[in-house]
């Protein structure tokens, strides 16, 4: 069975960084596109961010782009977040997810939750 | 940006009864479209994708259906475990959008 888990949430001032870590098992990560979707309290779903099986290319919503980084290292089957420059308005459940050729999200973590004091 | 837009954003239904649940995009994503069913404090799972495609963990009252702009989910007689926020996502173009999402409610 096919697993997230994340982990590296937690309370932050406004201007801050912290790094999101999500563990994969039960499926073969390198063969897999991962992604980030957050959930402010409250809202709705917003995709943040993508990367692919292979190759160089990431992907960002407009609101982070230059402040966060998707990263995975396929080693350890971990896809990571990096997120510099956080904002009030980045506090939410952040979600890892397992993509599918099309990027849609076939697995979800249980989420990670990120609070940004302003 | 590909807006998504669901309706109605509260549905209240009674157990048994079938459910319909609308999902429309600003441009045509031709069939790139999901649903996803989320309960409070949960991660959201995945129903359908290819907008009418099943995971085989799914039961079988869910259905999607749809192509270019406008996209439907039904839930054929609902149960208990259904009353949830339902989610449409697009994956046809970056970035990749979500619909606010419709509440279905017991009746």
């Amino acid at each position: 069975e096919a697993q997230l888990l994340e982990s590296g949430g937690g309370l932050v001032q406004s201007g801050g960084s912290l790094r999101l870590s999500c563990v994969a098992s039960g499926f073969t990560f390198r063969n897999s596109a991962m992604n980030w979707v957050r959930q402010a309290p409250g809202k709705g779903l917003e995709w943040v961010s993508s990367v692919p099986d292979i190759g160089y290319t990431t992907y960002y919503v407009d609101s982070v782009k230059g402040r966060f980084t998707i990263s995975r290292d396929n080693s350890q089957n971990t896809l990571y977040l990096q997120m510099n420059s956080l904002r009030a308005e980045d506090t939410a459940v952040y979600y890892c997810a397992k993509g599918s050729y099309g990027y849609w999200f076939e697995v979800w973590g249980q989420g990670t939750l990120v609070i940004v004091s302003s | 940006e590909i807006v998504m837009t669901q309706s109605p954003a509260s549905l209240y239904v009674s157990p048994g009864e079938r459910a319909t649940l609308s999902c429309r995009a600003s441009q045509s994503v031709s069939s790139k479209l999901a649903w996803y069913q989320q309960k409070p404090g949960h991660a959201p799972r995945l129903l359908i994708y290819g907008a009418f495609t099943r995971p085989t963990d799914i039961p079988a009252r869910f259905s999607g259906s749809g192509s270019g702009t406008d996209f439907t989910l039904t839930i054929s007689s609902l149960q208990s475990e259904d009353f949830a926020v339902y989610y449409c996502q697009q994956y046809d173009n970056w970035p990749l959008t979500f619909g606010g999402g419709t509440q279905v409610e017991i009746k």
